[in-house]
């Protein structure tokens, strides 16, 4: 296993479109965790999985944005009707359960840009 | 919500000591991070502290806690071009989720 994975690396979308991203855990990991960092700011906590449930939401997390973990595997985040406000670094994380930092690791994240 | 606030930008010549400081608010953080992100790539868990230590050191690393007054710091000694990045410091919480500061970016001086 070589780590989380994140696709797209990229994507560029015009305004009100909707995107979806995935994100592959790492196989053994059944905590999954959605983060999106803007600019010049410290990564930012949308909401985790343990297996296929969702346990926690973000306030930042609104009603355009949806996450899934349908087999407690891989999840996907989708944006709807994008706004250039949604423009981030979207990064994944999964983990084992216990104390954080025992197995956190990150995926190098999906660039979303909104023209 | 909880706040982590970091000193934005840090500038040393190789081969000196480099320390990037924290302040966080919530006191109830079993332990405290520090993350390293590099351009164009994810966040790396450099080290931890549990939160009842003053001090942990790891290679070239050290950290030190003051839980009175809410600041954290990292020092790394003969800082080289290699550690160029960001800096980030997080807590935890509730232990489900990481609230990072807003990141240092230290750059070194050849």
């Amino acid at each position: 296993d070589t780590g989380v994975s994140q696709n797209p690396r990229h994507k560029i979308t015009k305004r009100g479109q909707n995107v979806t991203f995935r994100c592959d855990p790492i196989s053994e990991h059944n905590r999954l965790y959605w983060y999106r960092q803007t600019l010049g700011q410290g990564p930012e906590f949308l909401t985790y999985f343990q297996n296929e449930a969702q346990l926690e939401k973000s306030r930042l997390l609104s009603d355009r944005f949806s996450a899934e973990r349908p087999k407690g595997s891989f999840s996907t985040l989708e944006i709807q009707r994008t706004e250039q406000g949604d423009s981030a670094m979207y990064l994944c994380a999964s983990s084992l359960p216990g104390p954080l930092g025992y197995g956190y690791t990150f995926g190098s994240g999906t660039r979303l840009t909104v023209v | 919500g909880e706040d982590v606030e970091q000193s934005l930008f840090l500038s040393v010549r190789e081969g000196d000591s480099s320390v990037i400081n924290c302040t966080y608010t919530d006191s109830s953080s079993t332990y405290l991070y520090w993350y390293k992100q590099e351009p164009g790539a994810g966040l790396q868990l450099l080290t931890y502290i549990f939160s009842n230590m003053d001090m942990k050191q790891d290679q070239r690393l050290t950290v030190l806690l003051n839980k009175k007054d809410k600041h954290l710091s990292l020092r790394i000694a003969d800082t080289q071009t290699g550690d160029s990045a960001i800096y980030f410091c997080a807590e935890s919480p509730t232990g489900n989720q990481f609230y990072f500061g807003t990141g240092t970016s230290l750059t070194v001086i050849p």
